[in-house]
């Protein structure tokens, strides 16, 4: 079974503050994502990376970055924290190859930004 | 510009019966389609996927229908439990849709109860 971990499941910090979300998995996966959830809006990417070292903007990067310094593991930064990121965020990953590849995702880190 | 829609923000269903969820896209270049069904605190699991070379495909309770022509798919969950309750999130990719490749686009998602 893919398990893909989050470091929190909640988290509360305050504006201004720099917040590090973590997710690791353990099946090898060249690639992982960052999504966030918000209610009526569906799932949002966020970053992707299909390896080391390497990441790309999703459909909303702004007033985030992300770090991928080894496979399994892959960083979401919030560089200054703002209330419009209280929100719900999901990390996945999959293997490339083809078009045909299902996203595993993690427990999610609900994230309430004060 | 959302490529993959989810018209219906919820559905209730009574226990037994059977639940109908819909979703369309409009990029013909989709060849990948997954259901993905998500509670409340939980990240989404993995429920059921079709590729588009065929039109149907089973697993236990559920089914999921793809109509090509009318770029159209459906999840049916027969008989429907209360433990389906959740959010289910319609997705798709492909390998030249004008994004990146692995990338899934998610629909907004319909939230399903299923009444005892």
């Amino acid at each position: 079974d893919v398990k893909v971990t989050q470091s929190s499941r909640y988290l509360v910090k305050r504006t201004g503050e720099k917040v590090f979300l973590e997710c690791v998995q353990d099946m090898d996966h060249e690639n992982m994502f960052w999504y966030r959830q918000d209610p009526g809006l569906g799932l949002r990417l966020i970053y992707f990376s299909y390896d080391v070292k390497m990441k790309e903007k999703g459909d909303i990067p702004e007033g985030y970055s992300v770090s991928r310094e080894k496979k399994e593991r892959f960083s979401l930064i919030l560089e200054s924290a703002s209330t419009n990121q209280t929100s719900m965020y999901l990390c996945a990953s999959s293997l490339p190859g083809t078009s045909q590849e299902t996203q595993y995702f993690g427990p999610g880190t609900r994230l309430l930004v004060l | 510009d959302q490529q993959v829609k989810q018209n219906s923000p919820s559905l209730s269903v009574q226990e037994g019966r059977i639940s109908i969820l819909n979703c369309d896209y409009t990029n013909s270049m989709f060849d990948y389609f997954l259901w993905y069904k998500k509670y409340p605190a939980e990240g989404p699991t993995f429920l059921i996927s079709i590729s588009s070379i065929k039109d149907k495909n089973e697993d236990g309770r559920f089914t999921v229908f793809l109509n090509k022509s009318a770029k159209h798919l459906s999840l049916h969950i027969v008989p429907s439990q209360p433990g389906d309750s959740a959010v289910y999130f319609c997705a798709a990719s492909g390998f030249n849709y004008g994004g990146s490749q692995g990338n899934l686009i998610f629909g907004k998602g319909t939230k399903l109860s299923v009444k005892p």
